[in-house]
Order: C-alpha cells, then structure tokens, then sequence
C-alpha cells in the first residue's frame, strides 16, 4: 500500500466554521506534512511532523492548528480561515527525511472558504 | 539565497514528438533532486530522483532526466510524448541546508496536441 489518502476531497467552509482535514497513511512512514497549493503555484509546505511530533511550522496563522494522534495519521483543524485561504491542502509522507527520501502525495483537499 | 528555477511556464508539444522540461537550482553543494507530475486537481506523483551515482536516471511512464553538475540543471525528458502527459511538472530540490523539506520549481504546464 503506498497511499496517502486524504479526506474529505472538497470541502466548503463559512468564515465561522471549524472543520478538519485528515490524512491516513500506513506506509510505516514517520514523517507527514501538509502543504498548500494556490492555483497555477508549486506546493507551499506548512507543517512537517517527524516521529508525532510537530518539527517544523513555516510560520503558519493559528487558524490552522495541525495534530498528528498516531503515526499513520495527520489532521488539520481549521478555525475562523479567510477567502485567500482557499487552496488545495496536500498531505505527504516520507520513510525519512523527505531531502533525501520520496515523498508520497495524497490526492488532496480542495478547500472554499466563502 | 537556495532557489530553484524553471524557466518554461508553458510547453506545448505535439504526440509523439520528444520532450525536454528544464530545471537549475542554486545551491553550492549536489542536492537531492526530484521530478514530480500533477494532473489537474490531483496530488503529485514522483517521476524519478537522483542522489548519486549516475548522472542519467529513469523513471516512471518513460521520463528519464539528467543531472548537469556543470551547468546546475537536472532536465527531464522523454522521447515520445503521449496525450496522457499533459500535466504540471514540478522540479523539487532538498538539500540539508532547507531542512526536513523540498523547494519546489514554479512548475512547467505541458500541453499535448494532437
């Protein structure tokens, strides 16, 4: 099984809702990440959790708060977001560190904020 | 400042015909180097990596890229183009001096005519 599988795959969300995406992956990977793609943009790395434990936070508003509760899965909760907060949310995984690893991709959230 | 550059926005190619999608990085010592693929919509798929070794490596779907030490490039090509490439190619970097993560290209748009 070499899938990160992420759901839901649309989501549309008021500025006052609290929702969560999640990402699933049994590939015995330790590192997971969540990455946001604007249209016609590379991938923006947000969050990388190494071994459940949150490793890097590029700066990231506190609208988003991530949660890894075990090792094969990886949420992010999401609270007050804005308009330009919609965007595709990637979810990713690596045996290792992902500079010298494979890094394997979910299929995505598309996420509306309206 | 470690950058990676690719210098196409748009290809346009007709089936059949070969293909050569460019990338440079800027980065002192030999990165990681990685090709992805996106289809509208979707997550990305890792095409091919190199690490070390031989400068030429095969990947997925008849891609194979070059890695350029010279000329700080990693180039993907392929020699015959089918419909079902059309997609965004992303070159992605990881070095130890950005951490747990990739840079990735601004991506290339490729568009098969038939």
């Amino acid at each position: 099984d070499t899938e990160v599988t992420q759901t839901p795959k649309h989501l549309v969300m008021g500025m006052t809702n609290k929702k969560s995406l999640k990402c699933e992956q049994h590939m015995g990977h330790r590192a997971m990440y969540w990455y946001k793609q604007k249209a016609k943009k590379p991938p923006e790395l947000m969050f990388v959790y190494s071994y459940e434990k949150l490793s890097i936070n590029e700066s990231v508003p506190s609208r988003f708060s991530p949660e890894c509760p075990n090792s094969s899965l990886l949420n992010l909760h999401l609270h007050a977001l804005q308009p330009e907060d919609s965007a595709l949310y990637l979810c990713a995984s690596s045996q290792g560190q992902v500079m010298n690893t494979e890094a394997f991709f979910g299929q995505g959230t598309r996420l509306t904020v309206v | 400042a470690q950058s990676v550059t690719q210098p196409d926005i748009h290809i346009t190619v007709s089936e059949g015909a070969s293909l050569e999608l460019r990338c440079n990085y800027s980065y002192g010592a030999t990165p990681y180097l990685f090709w992805y693929v996106q289809s509208p919509g979707q997550g990305l798929q890792l095409l091919l990596k190199y690490f070390s070794g031989d400068t030429l490596v095969q990947g997925i779907k008849g891609f194979e890229a070059e890695f350029k030490r010279s000329q700080s490039s990693f180039n993907l090509r392929k020699p015959s183009v089918h419909w079902s490439d059309a997609a965004e190619y992303f070159c992605a970097v990881g070095a130890r001096e950005y951490g747990n993560k990739l840079v990735f290209g601004a991506g290339t748009i490729l568009r098969v005519k038939s």
